[in-house]
């Protein structure tokens, strides 16, 4: 079945560095979707990207989606400790695979 | 205030028990999902449903049982026969199954075992 792999599996960094985690898809994704889930919390919708190496912004947050759809990445630049928490990206049409997940770390 | 509510928000199980968890939407949405996490995990797909009185198998549905009679409702039945219950339940909805739509979680149900 469809696989989504997600690297690195954590990340620490200093508040002020930049962060990106990367997803990759066994198979071609007809989109990919992007959920943050904070510590005890649950996943909460970031954004959705449909075509073909499409780049959306959310303030920091940059999102990319590869051209072989089957591929994606979040960068955030100038980290914060509000950013810390769970990143996971989804692809699939009737039913989301969700990847492992990068969890991220911010130190003030 | 539209959403998702789960219950109850922690829950115990004894030996050979079963227990249900409860999910009620009021989005309106034809789909729902119910997720397993385990600690530091990811989320793996239980059962799904995209209209009532309909479901599938998600990819560990394994000792556990749902039932979609009502629209906004989609409770999930942890059998005994679910050896390793020990999880974060999250249940989830969107507008549509078929669809490109996000999909909305509630709070979920940290599930113990005594």
């Amino acid at each position: 079945g469809q696989q989504v792999m997600q690297i690195p599996q954590y990340q620490h960094v200093q508040e002020g560095e930049d962060f990106t985690t990367y997803c990759n898809s066994s198979t071609t994704l007809s989109n990919i979707q992007w959920y943050k889930q904070r510590p005890g919390g649950h996943p909460v919708f970031l954004i959705q990207l449909v075509k073909s190496g499409e780049v959306k912004k959310q303030k920091r947050l940059t999102f990319q989606f590869g051209e072989a759809k089957k591929n994606s990445s979040l960068h955030i630049t100038a980290t914060q400790t509000t950013d810390v928490g769970t990143y996971f990206c989804a692809g699939g049409f009737q039913k989301l695979v969700f990847g492992t997940g990068t969890r991220l770390l911010v130190s003030p | 205030d539209g959403g998702i509510t789960q219950s109850p928000k922690y829950l115990f199980r004894k030996e050979g028990q079963n227990v249900t968890l409860s999910c009620e939407q009021n989005l309106n949405h034809d789909a729902m999902y119910w997720y397993r996490q385990d600690p530091g995990q990811g989320l793996r797909l239980i059962y799904y449903s995209q209209i009532v009185n309909d479901f599938q198998k998600g990819d560990i549905a394994e000792g556990y049982s749902v039932s979609r009679e009502k629209k906004e409702s989609f409770p999930l039945t942890v059998t005994s026969a679910q050896k390793n219950p020990t999880a974060f339940y999250l249940c989830a909805s969107r507008v549509r199954g078929d669809s490109n739509q996000p999909q909305h979680f509630g709070d979920g149900t940290r599930l113990s075992i005594l």
